[in-house]
């Protein structure tokens, strides 16, 4: 089945405690990016890749990092965790530049 | 920063009812639109692609006027199913970076 998968769903960390959220498409996608979503601010680019070890910032990218060393593989790198990235975040794929992207069921990120 | 404005809602509608939403985008550059549907808590999934000369998929009719900036989705007979946020997409330009907009609120009543 072609998707986007992320890991783990669900994560409560503690401030400052570095993590990882993983993102993986088996649909051979160029395009990848990262959303965040908080209410009434709707969805927000973090970063986006175009190609392998090709990424660009989005809207928000302060306190994040991504890296492309595989076309499949998109991880969502957060070294210092702080409360304000308490979100949503979704991942997500497409074939090219004209093409919709296609995303992953969503990691809710609580940091206290 | 390219702008795509939607109103926010919601719209309250009965079942069977025909309703319409519009979308606004800034850049005249934009060359691919896209309406998404998005559960609550859920992910946003590909509603349907809207392309120049409007396109049809069963309920629901997109259309895209590039002289006004803006596109539109038409749902009809709505089912309670329908009621989901709405979400307008549009590319920002060569590079075809995907601008979203805050999406409408839909709510089907019986």
């Amino acid at each position: 089945e072609a998707q986007v998968t992320q890991n783990p769903r669900y994560l409560i960390t503690v401030t400052g405690k570095k993590l990882t959220v993983t993102c993986s498409q088996n649909m051979n996608h160029e395009y990848m990016s990262w959303y965040r979503q908080d209410p009434g601010l709707g969805l927000r680019q973090i970063y986006y890749s175009m190609n392998v070890e090709v990424t660009d910032k989005g809207d928000v990218p302060e306190g994040y990092k991504v890296s492309r060393k595989e076309k499949r593989n998109f991880p969502l790198i957060l070294e210092s965790p702080s409360p304000n990235q308490t979100s949503l975040y979704f991942c997500a794929s497409r074939r090219g530049a004209n093409y919709g992207y296609t995303f992953g069921s969503g990691t809710r990120l609580t940091v206290v | 920063r390219k702008e795509v404005e939607q109103d926010p809602g919601p719209f309250n509608v009965p079942e069977g009812a025909t309703v319409a939403f519009n979308c606004t985008y800034s850049n005249s550059a934009s060359q691919s639109f896209f309406w998404y549907r998005q559960d609550c808590r859920k992910e946003p999934k590909l509603l349907m692609s809207v392309y120049s000369s409007g396109n049809e998929d069963g309920r629901f009719t997109a259309q895209l006027n590039r002289a006004s900036q803006y596109i539109s989705l038409l749902i009809r007979d709505s089912k309670l199913s329908d009621s989901a946020t709405y979400l307008c997409v549009v590319n920002e330009g060569s590079q075809g970076n995907l601008i979203f907009g805050k999406g409408t609120k839909l709510s089907v009543k019986p």
